[in-house]
């Protein structure tokens, strides 16, 4: 499968613990979006990364969130000291080039459900 | 920030049945796109729309970009139980920042 892979799956944190959550885009996207979606909510757009730059992190709260996009390696999302609020559905999107026009669809992986004890 | 609204929020059908579903906004997009989510997944690009009036048909799905390009139908076509799902749709004026729906929740029954 040469789709966005996003891992763990699944991640269950206490109050106060560390989440980092990791994406591979799709082979050959320099692209990287980072979404959260809550229990009957739409996914909210959180930040848009190239490699080794944020774009835009205006839909990530300023404190406690973190993104990066290595030169190697996967995209990371990273959040401190989580709270109970932090638990979600993440999910990770993808694009070939810059996201000008209906040609450069963002394509989604399946998510990281956080849950925080 | 631009609100998307999707009506309605629940859908339950027979097999064979239409159904058509809405997007809505008092904001103009350059883009919309629709999305299909199954439990557990991501959601799954359908189309996008660009222009005013557009229409897009998909097998059994046809999509409308409205005239104002505010808002956005689905409509299904003798709907099958594997067109189960929750499809969004989402816009955006930069195209990165998608804004998206809540979705729609439509069940096909057999």
């Amino acid at each position: 499968n040469a789709g966005v892979m996003q891992n763990p799956r699944h991640l269950v944190r206490r109050r106060g613990q560390e989440a980092r959550l990791r994406c591979s885009p799709m082979k050959g996207h320099s692209h990287v979006y980072w979404y959260r979606q809550l229990p009957e909510e739409g996914l909210k757009f959180m930040v848009y990364l190239q490699k080794e730059n944020i774009i835009d992190e205006s839909g990530m709260p300023k404190e406690r969130f973190s993104a990066e996009f290595p030169k190697e390696g996967p995209s990371i999302l990273r959040i401190q000291q989580v709270v109970r609020g932090d638990s979600a559905a993440y999910f990770c999107a993808s694009s070939l080039g810059p996201p000008r026009g209906p040609n450069q669809p963002q394509h989604f992986g399946d998510g990281t459900r956080l849950s925080i004890l | 920030t631009q609100l998307l609204e999707q009506s309605p929020q629940f859908l339950s059908i027979q097999e064979g049945e239409n159904l058509t579903v809405y997007c809505n906004s008092s904001s103009v997009f350059s883009s919309l796109q629709w999305y299909r989510q199954e439990p557990g997944e991501g959601p799954v690009l359908l189309v996008t729309v660009v222009t005013g009036g557009e229409v897009k048909k998909l097998k059994r799905l046809t999509f409308q970009f409205g005239d104002a390009r505010k808002d956005s139908s689905l409509h299904i076509t003798a709907a099958q139980t594997g067109d189960t799902g929750l499809y969004l749709c989402a816009g955006g004026s930069n195209d990165y920042k998608l804004s998206f729906g809540a979705g729609t929740t439509v069940t096909v029954r057999a």
